[in-house]
């Protein structure tokens, strides 16, 4: 089982869609989770960070944590066409090293 | 500030040669990370500095994979003998005290 499991997708939505992307982890160690933004032929793009239960809110996006569950998901509300990317979930545990685990990604496409 | 500045951006070389790979990481950021990236295994970490320290090379596929880290602003990724599977893009990130990667934009290698 890995660590970190996300659905590659793809998903297509239609523009001005709510979307929600998912991942799901084992390890409880993991105390941070981030959530990154990647085009096409460019590195990851850190798009939202947080390292408690609960929701946290940037303008379009909502990234929510359930330790319980042990599951993540990132929502865009009212999503764009410059939206188009792959999300990819990060994971990182307490040791402050930095080290990250990434999920699959998801390769969003909004459609105009 | 220029970012992670990776080199070079593509990679095309014949099965056998030798292979380098190289990083500038942001001033100032004490932790450097490798990561491999496929469709097939998505973002692997291969190994990891901390204060120019290597602390994890785990994901190192095997001994043909070493890198160094001379300095605080430069790292290399070297390959040798390179052989076709080793085809993928190469992504350089630093982090300051584990607060979130900015990544480069990554080398593109292509090994025939």
């Amino acid at each position: 089982q890995k660590e970190v499991e996300q659905d590659p997708g793809p998903l297509s939505v239609p523009e001005g869609a709510i979307v929600s992307l998912n991942c799901t982890y084992s390890n409880s160690a993991f105390q941070y989770f981030m959530w990154y933004r990647q085009y096409s032929r460019k590195g990851p793009e850190l798009l939202m960070y947080t390292y408690s239960s609960g929701n946290k809110e940037d303008g379009r996006f909502t990234a929510q944590v359930d330790k319980s569950s042990k599951y993540i998901s990132l929502f865009i509300r009212d999503s764009q066409p410059s939206d188009s990317a792959t999300y990819l979930c990060a994971l990182g545990d307490s040791s402050n090293t930095g080290k990250l685990i990434f999920g699959q990604g998801t390769t969003l496409q909004v459609k105009p | 500030d220029a970012g992670v500045i990776q080199s070079p951006r593509h990679e095309v070389t014949e099965m056998g040669q030798e292979v380098t790979l190289r990083c500038k990481p942001i001033s100032g950021h004490n932790s450097l990370f490798w990561y491999r990236q496929t469709m097939m295994r998505g973002l692997e970490l291969l190994i990891y500095f901390n204060n120019n320290v290597p602390i994890d090379d785990s994901g190192m596929p095997e001994d043909r994979f070493s890198a160094k880290m001379p300095n605080a602003s430069f790292s290399t990724l070297k390959i040798q003998p390179s052989e076709p599977r080793d085809s993928a893009v190469y992504f350089c990130a630093s982090s300051l005290n584990g607060n979130g990667y900015t990544f480069g934009s990554g080398t593109r290698l292509t090994v025939v």
